[in-house]
């Protein structure tokens, strides 16, 4: 299975400031997506990764508050922008790979966010 | 949209012992596939367990089965010689199929404690 990164591990941010996750990936895939998991919930779906065009939102987000990039078949970047309190939460990058003759989603290990 | 319902926030079994986590999802698809996530203290999503919904064998690994009935659109998770590693959160997730493929709606989670 891919083994999946994420940079940075936890970080506590002020509110009004934008911080960058990273997402590395230690094999080409197809597909990226980024999750959200306010404290206390369940997953959400944020955007699909798309390399070489724009990423594709859910209801709910937009592309000024989480700007995506995809440059290449590895690696992806969420930032979240203008933060405020509401916006704690691990965030987690997650990667579609054909393993042992099945296509399966794998994810990564998280940033947890603290915005004050 | 697809919806997946988890009604047990919490269960708990003693070590050794079996326990099934209840999972229902709603959808008007042919082709989707359910999978079970592990989520430990540490935040990581480990892939438990993976159903196709085509095949009709209930998927297994290890310790770990599933009871798939696809009419009652219903996919519970069963684990055998329960460990006290097995303790995290527990989370059932439908995938879409189709253009969609890839996308994860999740339940509200499973919060399983193992006694010794």
């Amino acid at each position: 299975s891919a083994v999946i990164s994420q940079k940075p591990s936890r970080d506590i941010c002020q509110r009004g400031t934008s911080l960058t996750i990273q997402c590395q990936v230690d094999s080409q895939v197809t597909m990226m997506f980024w999750y959200r998991q306010q404290p206390g919930q369940s997953l959400t779906l944020i955007a699909t990764a798309n390399q070489g065009s724009e990423a594709t939102y859910e209801s709910g987000f937009v592309i000024d508050k989480f700007p995506i990039s995809r440059p290449n078949l590895t690696f992806s970047t969420l930032t979240v922008s203008n933060m405020s309190p509401e916006d704690s939460s691990i965030y987690l990058c997650s990667v579609d790979d054909y393993a042992d003759s099945t296509d399966t989603q794998y994810f990564g290990p998280g940033t947890r966010l603290t915005v004050l | 949209a697809q919806t997946v319902t988890q009604s047990q926030p919490e269960m708990s079994v003693q070590e050794a012992e079996t326990v099934t986590l209840s999972c229902t999802y709603d959808t008007s698809e042919s082709d989707y596939y359910l999978f079970w996530y592990k989520q430990p203290p540490s935040r990581q999503m480990i892939l438990v367990i993976r159903q196709e919904a085509y095949k009709q064998q209930n998927a297994t690994e290890n310790r770990f089965s599933v009871n798939f009935q696809k009419a009652a659109k219903s996919f519970s998770l069963k684990i055998s010689d329960s460990q006290l590693g097995d303790a995290a959160m527990y989370f059932c997730a439908y995938g879409a199929g189709g253009t969609s493929y890839g996308k994860l709606t999740f339940g509200q989670g499973t919060i399983l404690t193992v006694h010794p």
